[in-house]
């Protein structure tokens, strides 16, 4: 199984910060790599996919890089609704892994 | 608008078998896997497995001993069943829409049920 690093697991952030989230992989997987966003007692959001595109409906304030074993995600500048925990996500090869969570607070 | 939405009991004793159902409305069902993913408290997420509406599945190997998923496409459902369930498969579990076959970019997702093993 490829497993997933993300870092930090937790991060303190203001509004209008730029924040960013790093994961990491354990073998390359070239650009299949997505983000998603969880809120409690809601629908996980699809952020980022293949490391750097936009989901339609996404704010273009969220960004993706990366390709091979690292990659990140921006928020150029937090909203107050952007406080909840992000995963990234493997697509490359079976079983699909996800990263253990970075929780952004307030 | 895609909308799934998860079902079932929310608690079971340990060895009962875990049945959850996925209503899927707003989508074309045939043209996507749809998966079971889930989320221990304080951990991260796993994926379960996905279902195709010709019942071809594929499913984690951590979980396949356990796992069974079918579909019902005359009323754009499918279902998880897990075996012999242990307080350690106490989760939510959502219900999510692959974009297309086997890109396993989930684009859509149900808002997740908190199913609890106790005895």
């Amino acid at each position: 199984d490829i497993q997933m690093t993300q870092s930090p697991s937790s991060l303190s952030a203001s509004v209008g910060d730029r924040v960013t989230i790093t994961c990491r992989t354990s073998q390359t997987i070239g650009p299949y790599l997505n983000w998603y966003q969880l809120k409690p007692g809601k629908a996980p959001n699809l952020l980022i996919y293949t490391a750097s595109s936009l989901q339609s409906g996404v704010p273009s304030r969220f960004s993706g890089s990366g390709s091979g074993t690292d990659f990140t995600l921006t928020i150029s500048s937090l909203q107050p609704e952007d406080f909840a925990t992000y995963y990234c996500q493997q697509s490359y090869s079976n079983p699909i892994t996800f990263g253990q969570g970075t929780r952004l607070e307030i | 608008q895609v909308q799934l939405q998860e079902s079932g009991p929310g608690l079971l004793k340990p060895s009962e078998t875990l049945s959850l159902t996925c209503s899927v409305s707003g989508s074309s069902f045939r043209s996507h896997y749809w998966n079971w993913i889930r989320q221990p408290p304080g951990k991260g997420l796993e994926w379960i497995g996905y279902i195709y509406y010709s019942g071809s599945s594929n499913y984690n190997p951590s979980l396949k001993s356990r796992v069974t998923m079918s579909v019902d496409t005359s009323r754009n459902q499918f279902s998880l069943k897990l075996s012999s369930v242990t307080a350690a498969d106490t989760a939510v579990y959502y219900c999510a829409r692959d974009e297309g076959s086997g890109t396993y970019l989930f684009d859509n997702w149900g808002q997740g049920t908190l199913v609890t093993v106790s005895s």
